[in-house]
């Protein structure tokens, strides 16, 4: 069946370090992805997404590309600030009608 | 402001004591689902809603009910709680089922002693 798998965290960085997460999925058809960050004590929000092979899918200095030769998603970011610091969810969606399948999560921390 | 709210955001109950958690979305979403979020596992579909009246099991549907009686609302059951319930839900909706990103509220957190 579909699956998504993140890399484990915590990611411990200090404030303009460059950020990758890991994320990789098995899945038939063609599916979207997507990175969802979580804030502590709020709701999951959409970061980025990518419908389709070779998309490139950002927002707030996050980018993500759907690499079907790879089956991969990493999320990036040139510069983390202190305010990044939350979960990111990877996320696969679409071909099971609107079920999204969710990596594990990988918690980041950003110190000043 | 679009949003998707919940009710109540924290509980603390006891096992076999009946609760409801409300789920209301104000953007005329017509799919809307129920999901549980346990460390390492991320976040786990309990039960779906394609429109009014339609509802469907997720992956891991065991011990919860739904229902769909009016477009905005998707309140989720536990008839009889038990610890291994103990969690934190969140509801979530989108326009339609497809690969549309979704909406979550800000999640309900339930003990269950």
């Amino acid at each position: 069946g579909n699956s998504v798998t993140q890399m484990e965290g915590p990611v411990t960085l200090s404030e303009e370090a460059f950020l990758t997460i890991n994320c990789t999925y098995t899945a038939t058809g063609y599916p979207s992805l997507f990175w969802y960050v979580q804030y502590p004590g709020e709701g999951l929000q959409l970061l980025l997404k990518a419908t389709k092979a070779d998309d490139k899918g950002s927002n707030k200095g996050f980018e993500a590309t759907y690499r079907k030769e790879t089956t991969s998603f990493h999320l990036e970011k040139g510069s983390v600030q202190v305010s990044d610091s939350a979960v990111y969810f990877c996320a696969l969606g679409g071909n099971q009608g609107g079920k999204l399948i969710f990596g594990q999560g990988t918690e980041l921390s950003v110190k000043p | 402001e679009a949003q998707v709210t919940q009710n109540p955001r924290y509980l603390i109950t006891v096992t076999g004591k009946k609760l409801t958690v409300t789920c209301s979305q104000n953007m005329n979403h017509e799919y809307m689902s129920w999901y549980r979020q346990d460390p390492g596992l991320g976040l786990r579909q309990i039960y779906y809603s394609m429109n009014v009246e339609v509802t469907d099991k997720g992956d891991v549907p065991e011990g919860y009910k739904v229902s769909r009686k009016e477009k905005r609302n998707f309140p989720l059951i536990l008839e009889s709680p038990s610890p291994n319930q103990t969690s934190l839900y969140f509801c979530a909706s989108s326009l339609s089922h497809g690969p549309q990103p979704q909406h979550f509220g800000d999640g309900t957190r339930l003990s269950i002693l």
